[in-house]
């Protein structure tokens, strides 16, 4: 099993909708948690970042951890076409020299 | 600011060639990576450096090699490049490597023929 699952998709939905991105993990060590967004033929950007459990809320997005299940997920509301994208989860443990373990990403498309 | 910047953009490449990607950040982050991009398989870590002086394997390091030249500079070479190395190179850099907010380049495309 690998340490961090993500559906690929992809996910095709009009513009408005609400959007749903998730991520299980198997490490229980991991601490910091964190969501990319990618644009087609440029690098990752970080998008959410949020430490341990809980909620964090940036506008129309919305990161949730639960560590007792080890499931991740985004939410994305009010889609917009600018908004269609890959967004791969990521996540580390708290220990010097680890590096972040990135999901496969899940390729999002609005449609106008 | 150019954040970070990796050269070249573009490279075709024939089997058993050698060639280095070029990476350098001026954020004045302690930490750098090199990680591969394939279709169906994400991000994977080739190598990164947590700080100047010291580096360390990923999860696919085998066929490259790393020099973290400065604290700026991190390139990775293909001393005997294989099809199977045909994919899109990623650079980051991050301040730490323990909270993991890194910054990614723009990307290098290899084609190995």
């Amino acid at each position: 099993q690998k340490e961090v699952e993500q559906d690929p998709g992809p996910l095709s939905v009009p513009e408005g909708a609400i959007v749903s991105l998730n991520c299980t993990y198997s490490n229980s060590a991991f601490q910091y948690f964190m969501w990319y967004r990618q644009y087609s033929r440029k690098g990752p950007e970080l998008l959410m970042y949020t430490y341990s459990s809980g909620n964090k809320e940036d506008g129309r997005f919305t990161a949730q951890v639960d560590k007792s299940s080890k499931y991740i997920s985004l939410f994305i509301r009010d889609s917009q076409p600018s908004d269609s994208a890959t967004y791969l989860c990521a996540m580390s443990r708290p220990q010097a020299g680890t590096a972040l373990i990135f999901g496969k990403g899940t390729t999002l498309s609005v449609s106008s | 600011n150019a954040g970070v910047t990796q050269t070249p953009k573009f490279q075709v490449l024939k089997t058993g060639q050698s060639m280095t990607l070029q990476c350098a950040q001026d954020m004045n982050h302690n930490s750098m990576y090199w990680y591969r991009q394939d279709p169906g398989m994400g991000l994977r870590l080739i190598y990164y450096s947590a700080s100047e002086g010291t580096t360390d394997k990923g999860e696919v390091p085998n066929g490259y090699n790393v020099s973290r030249l400065n604290k700026r500079e991190f390139s990775l070479r293909l001393e005997s490049a294989a099809p199977s190395q045909t994919s899109v190179y990623f650079c980051a850099s991050s301040e730490t490597s323990i909270s993991g907010e890194l910054f990614f380049g723009e990307g290098s495309r290899l084609t190995v023929l």
